[in-house]
């Protein structure tokens, strides 16, 4: 049973517009919500991030919105550009093991110049 | 400040034969995570550590993998014997704590099996 899922395997948006990911949990015991970017032949590296006391968290082009009701968060990339075309996992952890991550299968984001 | 190191970044093997893959972890972070990515799929927990004691290792195949992290810093993670089934990226993550949510990875290892 996958506890976090990215529906979308695959998201084209043109340069300047926004780019929206989404992914849904099911496991109602995690407290923290992720994002990691990831490029070909390179680790994930950590892009934002939100506890669920918080419905939206915000880092310069980067929003995440968290609806605890829905168990649906969400990522906005306002201007996308050409440099964020990369995969993209949401995860997942509950306290007190913050670390223990549970991710999705990923969302490969091309940015068309 | 030197990230997470990973060697080696490339292994191709034949089934039934053994290999092992080496993770340095930041400097002064507790906590290190081995990662088994299948292509098209996210990573997969395998095992976490705190510094040498093992936190979690529910989804370590323990018949075929092990790993240890003797002196509390650097980590092997083994497979013996492979199968084709484990071709996959290794990778490794540290941080700072448990309670810690984000993690930093190294550039993994990529195992084909054949």
């Amino acid at each position: 049973d996958q506890q976090v899922k990215q529906n979308s395997p695959s998201l084209s948006v043109q340069e300047g517009r926004i780019s929206i990911l989404n992914c849904d949990y099911t496991n109602s015991m995690f407290d923290y919500f992720l994002w990691y970017k990831k490029y070909p032949a390179e680790g994930p590296t950590f892009l934002i991030s939100i506890s669920s006391i918080k419905d939206k968290n915000e880092d310069g082009r980067f929003t995440v919105f968290l609806n605890k009701s829905a168990k649906h968060l969400s990522l906005h990339i306002v201007p996308s550009q050409p440099g964020d075309s990369a995969v993209y996992f949401c995860a997942a952890s509950a306290m007190p093991n913050a670390g223990k991550s549970t991710f999705g299968d990923g969302t490969t984001l091309t940015v068309k110049p | 400040e030197a990230g997470v190191a990973q060697s080696p970044r490339y292994k191709i093997i034949e089934k039934r034969q053994s290999v092992a893959f080496w993770c340095n972890p930041i400097s002064g972070h507790a906590t290190l995570y081995w990662y088994q990515q299948i292509l098209g799929q996210g990573p997969k927990l395998l095992i976490q550590f705190q510094n040498n004691g093992v936190v979690d290792d529910s989804q370590l195949p323990k018949d075929r993998f092990s790993a240890e992290r003797l002196k509390g810093v650097d980590s092997t993670l083994k497979i013996q014997p492979a199968k084709l089934e484990d071709s996959a990226v290794y990778l490794c993550a540290s941080s700072w704590a448990l309670s810690t949510d984000t993690q930093y990875f190294g550039p993994g290892t990529r195992l084909t099996v054949l």
